[in-house]
């Protein structure tokens, strides 16, 4: 079935980038996405990429998708402390009806 | 309001008891998901409606829960005989259309004792 897979945690300090990985096995998925979920709040989210595309980038976020190995990434550059939260990486399900998400990414940033 | 909200914020009740949340979805958003966070968990399926039809419940873990959108608005999650592994978050999520971003609540934050 359907699975997604991300590193637990993340520490880096206040100026630099950070890179958030997640690997996905349904090949089908149309789109993959990026979540931030911060304390007590809603998942917001951040940024999507068409599986058709290797790169998006937008501001500050840089999304890296390698299809042959099933790989996204999210990179983060200048890194603040705001951006302290947890990162979700999602894909579709093969009905195209539901996400599934990884067990997300704990970005801690130090000043 | 702008956004998906979702009541009551918290509930707490007891095991067997029956408990309903809430989902106000984005005015004139046509689908609606169910997910449910466990503790250091991602989100996880629970429902889909497409109006006021549930198009697709396979993440529904059992027969005691259950949910209804009868005017392919305001949607209701019902748990029947809650247990202590039910506690979790309850997420609501609406969005224009099936392939369109999904804009979420800020949950239901069950506790069964």
């Amino acid at each position: 079935g359907e699975d997604v897979e991300q590193s637990l945690f993340l520490s880096v300090r206040e100026g630099d980038s950070s890179v958030i990985n997640c690997t996905y096995t349904d090949s089908s998925s149309t789109y993959l996405y990026w979540y931030k979920q911060e304390p007590g709040a809603g998942l917001q989210l951040l940024t999507y990429i068409f599986s058709n595309m290797d790169m998006k980038q937008d501001q500050r976020l840089t999304v890296l998708l390698n299809k042959k190995d099933k790989h996204l990434s999210l990179r983060i550059a200048d890194t603040q402390t705001g951006d302290s939260a947890i990162y979700f990486c999602a894909e579709t399900n093969q009905a195209g009806t539901a996400l599934i998400f990884g067990k997300g990414t704990t970005l801690s940033v130090s000043s | 309001g702008a956004g998906v909200s979702q009541t009551p914020s918290n509930k707490v009740t007891e095991k067997g008891k029956y408990v309903e949340l809430r989902c106000d979805p984005i005015s004139g958003h046509t689908a609606l998901y169910w997910y449910r966070q466990s503790l250091g968990q991602g989100p996880e399926f629970l429902i889909y409606f497409q109006g006021t039809g549930a198009a697709d419940d396979s993440g529904l873990p059992n027969d005691r829960f259950f949910a209804v959108r009868p005017e392919g608005s305001v949607s209701t999650l019902k748990i029947q005989r809650t247990e202590r592994g039910d506690s979790a978050v309850y997420l609501c999520a609406s969005s224009p259309g099936t392939t369109s971003e999904q804009f979420f609540g800020p949950g239901t934050r069950l506790t069964v004792l």
